[in-house]
């Protein structure tokens, strides 16, 4: 069964603390695998897409890595802005033009100043 | 680029009412449109996918009688909740998606908070 897992389930740093966020992924063939970050009460916030194990991608504090089994998202020195739930979706291969993606349930992150 | 726009973003209305939500993408043509549902601390649960021009695709489990979806032009999609009760209530939201570029991204709206009193 396809299946997106997120870990941890909510992680709180101090401002400055450097970590990762994992995203692990059991599918039948992988288009693309997407974070997001979303704040309460707003609708999710594209951060990145990656297609290929090796591929890296970057952004201010945060970078994107990819395998063939998960990806991590590196938050570096962290500040209390970055505080949100940071969502993991992929999109899989298929016959037809499903452009479904299957979501991870997320993590929290809280980061203290 | 790739600004979605969701009205209203806050509802209230009694149980039995009908409820419309729009969906536009103000800056790009979206050839696919995402409705999705969001319980609190929860994670995005996809309702319909929707393709301009054609008839919506509903997850299994989703009444598509009681939620219409139109997609009438490439920036706009409605979703309505019809004759709606306390259970519908939630946190809906649409995502956009172009394939111009062979971009897979989603790129959703800020949201609509509906309550059904």
């Amino acid at each position: 069964e396809d299946q997106v897992t997120q870990s941890p389930e909510a992680l709180r740093l101090q401002e400055g603390e450097s970590s990762s966020l994992n995203c692990s992924y059991t599918v039948s063939g992988l288009r693309g695998l997407f974070w997001y970050r979303q704040d309460p009460g707003k609708g999710p916030e594209f951060l990145f897409t990656l297609y290929s194990a090796g591929e890296e991608k970057e952004k201010e504090r945060l970078k994107a890595t990819l395998t063939k089994k998960e990806s991590f998202l590196h938050i570096t020195a962290p500040k209390p802005e970055d505080s949100a739930t940071y969502l993991c979706a992929v999109r899989l291969r298929d016959a037809g033009n499903n452009r479904k993606l299957i979501w991870g349930l997320g993590t929290s992150l809280a980061v203290n100043p | 680029g790739a600004v979605v726009s969701q009205h209203p973003s806050r509802v209230i209305c009694k149980s039995g009412t009908s409820v419309k939500i729009e969906c536009r993408s103000l800056d790009f043509q979206a050839t696919t449109m995402f409705w999705y549902r969001q319980f609190p601390k929860k994670s995005l649960m996809l309702m319909a996918t929707s393709n301009e021009g054609s008839k919506a695709t509903y997850e299994q489990g989703v009444e598509k009688d009681k939620f219409l979806i139109n997609h009438a032009s490439l920036t706009l999609s409605t979703l309505t909740v019809t004759s709606a009760h306390p259970e519908d209530s939630s946190f809906y939201i649409c995502s956009a998606s172009t394939l111009a570029g062979g971009h897979n991204e989603q790129f959703f709206g800020p949201g609509t908070r509906l309550t059904v009193l």
